[in-house]
């Protein structure tokens, strides 16, 4: 069974920095592309960066790039978010996703998401 | 691309045939699946590639559409059912999702 389990979110200032992690098992982690989405409070999924399987391709949102670092490790089975320069519309509960190919596709498992506060 | 949803809200009762329509601002082909949400959870896929439904989904659940509209049908609404639904298309990235459709009872 496919299990991701997001971490690091907390409550931090405007102008600072945080890096979420997801924690990958029940499958060929290395094989599959892999994405960050984001909800703010009461309103829809926002779709925020992505990573092909081989971490030799990255995408993000216009709202994040720039700004926004996604990377894998494979051998820790682990995807990461850095974040930098974090405005108060970056507050949203962030999910780790899973794909069902290599490069982009839909979103077959999530995790439970972790909290960002932005907030001074 | 961007992607709406009508209605915004829909209420309905247990055994009532429901449908929800997604648009996009351009041709997605079929690159397009529907996720379901409760309060406090993560999405749930529900249908990918526009009409597949997704392992383990009941079959009440079906989509069909191509091009620029879609539409997402419960063919007999169950308690179970009562929550909100995104679609998302992946003909491309940027990924864009839908504003939701929120079901719940009337």
């Amino acid at each position: 069974e496919v299990h991701l389990v997001e971490s690091g979110g907390v409550v931090v200032q405007p102008g600072g920095s945080l890096r979420l992690s997801c924690a990958a098992s029940g499958f060929e982690f290395g094989d599959f592309a892999m994405h960050w989405v984001r909800q703010p409070p009461g309103k829809g999924p926002e779709w925020v960066s992505s990573i092909t399987w081989d971490g030799e391709n990255t995408y993000y949102g216009d709202s994040v790039k720039g700004r926004f670092t996604i990377s894998r490790d494979d051998m820790k089975s682990s995807l990461y978010l850095q974040m930098n320069d974090l405005r108060h519309e970056d507050t949203a509960l962030y999910f780790c996703a899973k794909d069902i190919g290599v490069a982009g596709t839909y979103l077959d498992s999530w995790g439970q998401g972790t909290l960002v506060t932005v907030s001074s | 691309i961007q992607m709406t949803q009508s209605p915004s809200t829909l209420s309905a009762s247990v055994g009532d045939r429901v449908t929800i329509t997604c648009r996009a601002s351009k041709s997605i082909n079929m690159w397009l699946a529907w996720y379901q949400q409760k309060p406090g959870k993560a999405p749930n896929l529900l249908i990918y590639k526009a009409s597949s439904l997704q392992s383990g989904v009941p079959a009440r659940f079906t989509g069909s559409g191509s091009g620029t509209e879609f539409t997402l049908t419960i063919s007999s609404l169950q308690p179970d059912d009562f929550a909100t639904y995104y679609c998302q298309q992946y003909s491309g990235y940027p990924f864009t999702f839908g504003p939701g459709t929120k079901v719940d009872i009337k």
